[in-house]
């Protein structure tokens, strides 16, 4: 068990939908990222906050938006969903940012488009 | 996205054997973690380097970081079936910004 939690565990939508993924970081840890991974892909890095603030953004969509809230948990917001956004969602947390600062992954929240 | 190059993208081997699998970047990173991921699981770290040559174990896993900072390498001694998983790579070059390599899918035939 990492210490980060990720819900719900399986969301199954239909296009043109919205929906929220839920985090929770391993306790202490102030940075939280959103990764992508579709079937049989590498994982694509989405964006992350620091202690509440947005700190960096990969390959998201306008879409997709996110937010860390005062207690550290994170939402990743999905809307107008499309087929192709069908994948599996990680969230990993680290007690920083930086190089040195590994890490930790959630068992992920895989979503289905229909 | 950017990606990093893992090889092989797949291997069958039979229990007992040792397994090699690399990974390479275009950019010199200063660290690269190794991840193991289960199906249906998130990654789970395995190793981390942080130093050109650096050589690290965990169990029957070795790691190196590559002489050329460009390149990683893991090994897993004597696999057994519970080594099965996609083994990831991943590299930064000292900020936040881990990129993933693209997996290698191990099985092992009892």
């Amino acid at each position: 068990d990492s210490g980060v939690t990720q819900t719900p565990k399986h969301l199954i939508t239909a296009t043109g939908q919205r929906v929220t993924l839920r985090c929770s970081p391993r306790s202490g840890d102030l940075s939280v990222y959103w990764y992508q991974q579709s079937l049989d892909q590498g994982l694509q890095f989405l964006i992350q906050y620091y202690n509440g603030e947005e700190r960096a953004k990969g390959n998201i969509l306008e879409r997709f938006s996110a937010q860390q809230f005062p207690d550290l948990h994170s939402e990743l917001n999905l809307s107008s969903l499309e087929l192709g956004d069908s994948a599996l969602y990680f969230c990993a947390s680290s007690v920083a940012t930086g190089s040195k600062n590994i890490q930790y992954f959630g068992a992920g929240t895989r979503l289905s488009v229909l | 996205g950017q990606q990093l190059n893992q090889s092989p993208q797949s291997m069958f081997i039979q229990e007992g054997e040792d397994v090699s699998m690399n990974c390479t970047s275009s950019s010199i990173f200063n660290t690269w973690l190794w991840y193991k991921q289960d199906p249906g699981e998130g990654p789970v770290l395995l190793i981390a380097l942080y130093k050109a040559g650096e050589l690290t174990s965990n169990g029957r896993l070795t790691a190196q970081f590559g002489i050329t900072r460009k390149d990683s390498f893991l090994n897993i001694s004597a696999s057994i079936p519970s080594d099965v998983g996609i083994y990831f790579c991943a590299g930064t070059s000292g900020t936040y910004k881990y990129i993933f390599g693209t997996g290698t899918r191990l099985k092992v035939l009892a």
